[in-house]
């Protein structure tokens, strides 16, 4: 059974940073790519990033890009977003996914954790 | 910021058929797969439907999924208070380089 355990998540003020992880288990992790998904209290599901089985290929949210980083430790089975110049905006649960699927234009997410909750003062 | 446009709210009684649309463009239903996405209340979501129609194992076949243009639909029958829940689409953009996902669909069981 795939295990996504986050962590990292914490209360920190406008324009610091946080480096929220992703621990997987039960899944070749080197072999799959990875997202990071947000939700905000009270809203909708919002993507963040992609990182393909090698870390090669990433991509980025548009609102993010410049200020938040996506890696993979495949040694350690595990998922990182750094995130830096935090803003109000930020505040959400961070869920990371597995990725399944052929290419990066057809992929859904099979396997989700439990989410971290990062919370943004100003 | 949701470009995947889902009606913010369905209802059905137990026992019934309930459809959630999910709008989209060229760039995005139009050219590659539609997946949804199913969250139950204080929950992580877990995958309904990917490759537009298909279902993981578990998931029961009274639940469906179809794919036409730039539009995409999710029914379920035979309704139950189970499936109360919230529902999101998801597609990859060609243009934006990114996933969307849908605005998401409240389901009530009424």
């Amino acid at each position: 059974e795939v295990q996504l355990v986050e962590s990292g998540g914490d209360l920190v003020q406008s324009g610091g940073s946080l480096r929220l992880s992703c621990a997987a288990s039960g899944l070749t992790f080197s072999a799959r790519g990875m997202i990071w998904v947000r939700q905000a209290p009270g809203k909708g599901l919002e993507w963040v990033s992609y990182i393909s089985p090698s870390g090669r290929t990433i991509y980025y949210e548009d609102s993010v890009k410049g200020r938040f980083t996506i890696s993979r430790d495949n040694s350690k089975k595990s998922l990182f977003l750094q995130m830096n110049s935090l803003r109000a905006e930020d505040t959400a649960k961070y869920y990371c996914a597995t990725v399944d699927g052929s290419s990066v234009n057809i992929m859904w997410f099979d396997s989700w954790g439990q989410g971290t909750l990062v919370t943004v003062s100003s | 910021q949701s470009v995947l446009t889902q009606p913010p709210s369905a209802s059905g009684t137990p026992g019934q058929r309930v459809t959630i649309s999910c709008s989209g463009s060229t760039s995005n239903i139009g050219g590659n797969p539609v997946s949804w996405y199913q969250q139950l209340p204080g929950t992580a979501p877990t995958l309904l439907i990917y490759s537009n129609s298909q279902r993981p194992s578990g998931v029961p076949d009274r639940i469906s999924g179809s794919k036409s243009g730039t539009s995409a639909s999710l029914a379920i029958s035979g309704l139950q208070s189970e499936d109360e829940a919230d529902y999101y689409c998801a597609a990859w953009d060609d243009s934006l380089k990114g996933v969307l996902f849908g605005g998401g669909t409240k389901l009530t069981v009424l």
